[in-house]
C-alpha cells in the first residue's frame, strides 16, 4: 500500500509566522500535490510538483510556496501565515501514468491565530 | 476549465437502501478521466471508482457502480445495499491535463452521506 505521511495531524501557529508542511511518500511517485479543503469549497489545488525540483501552480497560490528537493518529500510553505489561511491541508501523490489515481495522507488541520 | 459539480450538499439513506450521488462536469476534452474518492470522518480519502471517457460501460466496484452519461456530462455514483461503513464525505474529480503534459484533478465541493440505522 501507498504510505504517504504528513508530518502534523494539528497545527497552531501565529499570523505573521513562516509555517511549513511536511509531505512524504514512500512509493517513489513522480507527481505530488498539495490542497487545501474548506467546508461548501471542496479540494482546491495550491501546487503541484511532477518531478523533484519540478512546480507548476494550482487554482490557489498565492500566499503559499512549495519546495521539492528530494523525490519523496513535498513541502508546503506560508511565507507569512493569515488568519484566511486556517484549513485542512491534503497531500496526495501519483505515479505518473494515464490512469492512475491519486493517494492521499490523512491531513494537516492547520490554525492560524 | 474543466468545472466539477456536485449539488447536493447532504444526504441520507436508510441502512440496506440505494442512494445515488450526482455529479456533473464540464469540459471540451474528448479523452478523460472521473473519480469518485470517500472520505470517511477524521480518516484519509480514499479512491472508491474510476470511470474512462472513451469507456461506454459503466465502471462497477462491488456495492459501487457510476452511471455515466457522457453527452449529458454526468457521473452519478450509486451505492446499494448502503452500509453504516459508508457514511462520508464523497468527492466527484475530474482529471485534467496540464501546460506541463501532467495531470491534475478537479474536485467537487463534496457530498456528505449519512446512513441511517
Amino acid at each position: 500500500d501507498v504510505k504517504v505521511t504528513q508530518s502534523s495531524r494539528y497545527l497552531v501557529k501565529r499570523t505573521g509566522e513562516k509555517v511549513f508542511l511536511e509531505c512524504v511518500q514512500d512509493m517513489d511517485h513522480e507527481n505530488m500535490f498539495w490542497y487545501r479543503q474548506d467546508p461548501g469549497l471542496g479540494l482546491r489545488l495550491i501546487y503541484f510538483s511532477y518531478d523533484v525540483k519540478m512546480k507548476e501552480k494550482g487554482d490557489i497560490p498565492e500566499g503559499y510556496s512549495v519546495s521539492r528537493e528530494k523525490k519523496e518529500r513535498f513541502s508546503l510553505i506560508l511565507e507569512s501565515a493569515s488568519t484566511n489561511q486556517t484549513s485542512m491541508y491534503l497531500c496526495a501523490t501519483r505515479v505518473q501514468g494515464y490512469n492512475q489515481p491519486q493517494h492521499f495522507g490523512d491531513g494537516t488541520r492547520l490554525s492560524i491565530l | 476549465a474543466q468545472t466539477v459539480t456536485q449539488s447536493q450538499p447532504e444526504m441520507s439513506v436508510q441502512e440496506a437502501e440505494t442512494v445515488t450521488l450526482s455529479c456533473t462536469y464540464d469540459t471540451s476534452e474528448s479523452d478523460y478521466y472521473l473519480f469518485w474518492y470517500k472520505q470517511p470522518p477524521s480518516r484519509q480519502m480514499i479512491l472508491v471508482i474510476r470511470q474512462e471517457a472513451y469507456k461506454q460501460q459503466n465502471a462497477t466496484e462491488n456495492r459501487f457502480s457510476v452511471n455515466f452519461q457522457k453527452a449529458a456530462k454526468s457521473f452519478s455514483l450509486k451505492i446499494s445495499d448502503s452500509q453504516l461503513g459508508d457514511a462520508a464525505m464523497y468527492f466527484c474529480a475530474y482529471r485534467s491535463l496540464t501546460t506541463s503534459g501532467t495531470y491534475k484533478y478537479i474536485f467537487g465541493t463534496g457530498t456528505r452521506l449519512k446512513v441511517l440505522a
